[in-house]
């Protein structure tokens, strides 16, 4: 069964600092990658998502992530920060081509931006 | 708003109560799923739906009780539940096409925040 590991539970910046969270997953087939966030309070939201195609994917917000198969990894990407960026960030990954697809989510880093 | 609605948003039942969480998605969507989110845990994947028909129960004890009555709705039924069961629960939807449409992104309601006492 695949599964998704996210390194760091609590990340902590000042704002304009530049952010990276990483993620790695275990499976071995094609899979499609997502990274959602959780502002306080709301509902998770799709930040960005890799089916296939250009490795580097630009999301809302300024974020973007880089898929690395080799090494397995998504990693979420901000170069400046800001104050409303405080959230709980997701990785999670689905198998294709392998009928219904549930996602299966790492546990989460939360981020907490300071001024 | 995300097109998937979850009520109530808070609950708080006692462990020998008899609730129901509800799940209805405006999307036109074919899949519907329940998460549990618990501190400090991933979310775990409790129940998927596709096409009405459940296909996957994750190991979750019998005291939750899905039901799909058709692809808009979902429902978890709660009886006699356990103070650890206190959690953020979550529906989800997506459209389900073998894993190959660019349109596999889940939607995901509000949740329902459920006490235990």
């Amino acid at each position: 069964a695949q599964s998704v590991s996210q390194h760091n539970h609590h990340v902590i910046l000042s704002e304009a600092a530049s952010l990276e969270l990483g993620c790695n997953y275990s499976y071995g087939g094609t899979v499609n990658l997502f990274w959602y966030v959780q502002y306080p309070g709301q509902h998770l939201q799709l930040l960005l998502k890799y089916f296939s195609g250009d490795p580097l994917v630009k999301g809302i917000k300024g974020f973007e992530a880089e898929f690395i198969k080799s090494k397995f990894s998504f990693n979420l990407r901000k170069p400046s920060v800001q104050w409303s960026d405080t959230a709980e960030y997701f990785c999670a990954v689905t198998p294709r081509n392998s009928g219904n697809t549930p996602l299966v989510f790492g546990k989460g880093t939360r981020l907490s931006v300071i001024a | 708003e995300t097109g998937v609605t979850q009520t109530p948003r808070h609950l708080v039942m006692g462990m020998t109560n008899k609730k129901s969480l509800k799940c209805e998605q405006h999307l036109g969507h074919n899949a519907m799923y329940w998460y549990k989110q618990s501190a400090k845990k991933p979310l775990e994947l409790m129940f998927v739906y596709s096409l009405e028909e459940r296909v996957e129960n994750n190991s979750v004890p019998s005291r939750f009780s899905p039901e799909c009555p058709n692809s808009s709705h979902l429902f978890l039924h709660l009886h006699t539940l356990q103070p650890e069961d206190s959690a953020l629960y979550l529906c989800a939807s997506s459209q389900d096409n073998n894993g190959l449409s660019r349109d596999t992104e889940a939607f995901f309601g509000q949740g329902t925040r459920l006490t235990v006492v």
